[in-house]
């Protein structure tokens, strides 16, 4: 069975501007949950979804948003970005009743210059 | 607020020494999930093991072993054995029944020929 798969692996944006990220879970994996990476913060909890819906939310700024498609897979996107945002961006997908077992994708190595 | 603190930032050890990394947690919780993260420089992060809260018995995975003392809200990780490729990033763990993971900021450890 394929793992959780990230893309893009690396990208660089310049600030003021938007990206987005993608992370394809394990099939049959209906959550998808998000964490951030910096070298000062750690990781840190974005947001989760499950079955479209956002379920959980971290505490970060609204420029950071996601959203799921039918088909489990799930974007963010970082609107306006800050110098601050450069971090590895993680996915994990975990199965219905199981969020005690995620697993995680290789993330995407965001730098903002 | 749940707080997870590993208060080792890096640590080296020889081949097939015996190693233990110190986690400690802060919860109001009774029920609760904990675990360790390994993440080598591969970047992926890698599920080592997993306790329950409920379970007095401390989980075994092989070489690896944790010593769970709920009263002290500590949880240690021992590494039997060690191998080169023990050589990576460890993260302790705590998921809420909100189903977020809280990372502590990890411990360095490099296992050395």
């Amino acid at each position: 069975k394929a793992g959780v798969t990230q893309t893009p692996r690396y990208l660089i944006k310049t600030r003021g501007q938007q990206v987005t990220l993608s992370c394809s879970p394990i099939s049959g994996h209906r959550s998808v949950s998000w964490y951030q990476q910096t070298p000062g913060q750690g990781l840190q909890f974005l947001f989760e979804y499950f079955s479209e819906t956002q379920r959980n939310k971290g505490n970060f700024p609204g420029r950071f948003s996601g959203r799921q498609f039918s088909n489990s897979r799930s974007e963010m996107n970082v609107s306006t970005l800050e110098l601050g945002d450069s971090a590895l961006y993680l996915c994990a997908s975990s199965l219905v009743g199981a969020p005690y077992e995620q697993y995680f994708g290789p993330g995407t190595r965001l730098t903002v210059t | 607020a749940q707080t997870v603190t590993q208060s080792q930032p890096e640590m080296s050890v020889q081949e097939a020494e015996t190693v233990t990394l110190s986690c400690t947690y802060d919860t109001s919780e009774n029920n609760y999930y904990l675990f360790w993260y390994k993440q080598p420089p591969s970047r992926q992060m890698i599920l080592v093991i997993r306790q329950e809260a409920y379970k007095q018995q401390n989980a075994t995975e092989n070489r690896f072993s944790v010593n769970f003392q709920k009263a002290a809200k500590s949880f240690s990780l021992k590494i039997s054995d060690s191998q080169l490729g023990d050589t990576a990033m460890y993260f302790c763990a705590f998921m809420n029944r909100d189903d977020k993971i809280i990372f502590g900021k990890g411990t360095r450890l490099h296992i050395l020929p």
